[in-house]
């Protein structure tokens, strides 16, 4: 069955720290995709990365970047130079190629970061 | 502008007392899907409809009901609530059910449930 975990249920650094976020997934599944949403105080969804299971590479998105590794199933998100604004819950999610509606979400990191 | 609406955004009702909670996207998508999400749990599916007329069950569908009739509506009915179904629920949508997809799938506002 497919699973994700994310084992740090709140984090709390300073700003300008570094932060990263872990992911574990479980699928059985060699086509597969992965996900990160950032959830502000506000309350929306707000979609920050897609991987898919056959691309390794790493990504940077300005202060984003995002460690992909099959060997560990992990997918793991690093915040540089955390700020303020950074400060919601990230969630983690996994999909399936077909039916590759469904997200299946970790529990979420509740991230803080102070002034 | 390209969006997925839900209403009401935040609702307290009792026990017992049916209930809809509607969701409208404008961009002709095919594929639409209700979660919940509680904490602690993340969220999680409760139903699915991949066409109009065509609806499925996801991880949680007990107490809930759906329907399709048209393309941009997929309205998510709780017949007789109780209070484990108090949730924060969002309605999404995406162009197709194919996880390529995914990366254009669309997450409506929320509606915050209160059931007593």
């Amino acid at each position: 069955a497919q699973k994700v975990t994310q084992a740090q249920t709140e984090i709390s650094v300073v700003e300008k720290e570094d932060v990263t976020l872990d992911c574990v997934y479980e699928t059985r599944d060699t086509t597969y995709y992965l996900f990160w949403y950032k959830q502000p105080p506000s309350g929306e969804l707000v979609f920050l990365i897609r991987r898919n299971s056959f691309d390794e590479q790493n990504e940077i998105s300005g202060r984003y970047s995002w460690n992909f590794q099959k060997s560990t199933s992990s997918f793991n998100f690093t915040i540089t130079a955390s700020q303020v604004v950074d400060s919601a819950v990230y969630f983690c999610a996994l999909s399936e190629a077909y039916p590759g509606g469904k997200l299946i979400f970790g529990q979420g990191t509740e991230l803080s970061v102070k002034p | 502008e390209a969006q997925v609406t839900q209403n009401p955004r935040y609702l307290i009702t009792v026990t017992g007392k049916k209930l809809t909670v509607t969701c409208s996207q404008n961009m002709n998508h095919e594929y639409m899907s209700w979660y919940r999400q509680d904490p602690g749990l993340g969220l999680r599916q409760i139903y699915y409809s991949m066409n109009v007329e065509v609806t499925d069950k996801g991880d949680v569908p007990e107490g809930y009901k759906v329907s399709r009739k048209e393309k941009r509506n997929f309205p998510l009915i709780l017949e007789s609530p109780s209070p484990n179904q108090t949730s924060l629920y969002f309605c999404a949508s995406s162009p197709s059910g194919l996880a390529e997809a995914q990366e254009t799938q669309y997450f409506g506002p929320g509606t915050r449930l209160l059931v007593l």
